[in-house]
């Protein structure tokens, strides 16, 4: 069974405190890592794919990364409205279904 | 403008009834899906659908049920079956099943009274 763990559940941070949230994950055959972001009371915004480790993306303050069993994504310099809920994802190579993690919720603060 | 609807935005329900919540899709995807989520968790899949009159359930299908129609078209029902119903239900579609993203509508809240 695939597993999706993301630490930590919350995190503060001040305005340009650079910092990293995990995703650590167990499937059986990766077929791709999603990275989501969810602001209160909407569906989440797609961020970044990965497909394989070694693999990095990057949009504005954000860069996203692959290993073989987790991901990051570190946030340089961020700004207050960077404050949202970061959500993983990861897709196995069967591609029945997609397996969430349970998010991180990131309160940045001027 | 391309994209997932979802309505209503807020429903309220009481025990005993069953609600359908409607999922529009005009970005000429193939795969659809329902995700439940409850306050400060992951999302779970209740149910999904490859192609039209075809669809497979998730982790989570009891006391729900779908229908496909229509290929823009992925509604979801809320039965009295349902033990729990109050939560955040979230509806998706990809471009083929087994690719890449999943995008998302905007979600829809429901409570039950």
């Amino acid at each position: 069974e695939d597993q999706v763990t993301q630490s930590p559940e919350a995190l503060r941070l001040q305005e340009g405190e650079s910092s990293s949230l995990n995703c650590s994950y167990t499937v059986s055959g990766l077929r791709g890592l999603f990275w989501y972001r969810q602001d209160p009371g909407k569906g989440p915004e797609f961020l970044f794919t990965l497909y394989s480790a070694g693999e990095e993306k990057e949009k504005e303050r954000l860069k996203a990364t692959l290993t073989k069993k987790e991901s990051f994504l570190h946030i340089t310099a961020p700004k207050p409205e960077d404050s949202a809920t970061y959500l993983c994802a990861v897709f196995n190579n069967a591609g029945n279904m997609l397996t969430f993690g349970g998010g991180t919720r990131l309160m940045v603060k001027p | 403008d391309g994209g997932i609807t979802q309505s209503p935005k807020y429903l309220f329900r009481k025990e005993g009834q069953n609600v359908t919540l409607s999922c529009e899709q005009n970005l000429n995807h193939d795969a659809m899906y329902w995700y439940r989520q409850d306050p400060g968790q992951g999302l779970r899949l209740i149910y999904y659908s490859q192609i039209v009159n075809d669809f497979q359930k998730g982790d989570i299908a009891e006391g729900y049920s779908v229908s496909r129609e229509k290929k823009e078209s992925f509604p979801l029902t809320v039965t009295s079956a349902q033990k729990n119903p109050t939560a955040f239900y979230l509806c998706a579609s990809t471009g083929g099943f087994g690719a890449d993203t999943q995008y998302f509508g905007p979600g829809t809240r429901l409570t039950v009274l």
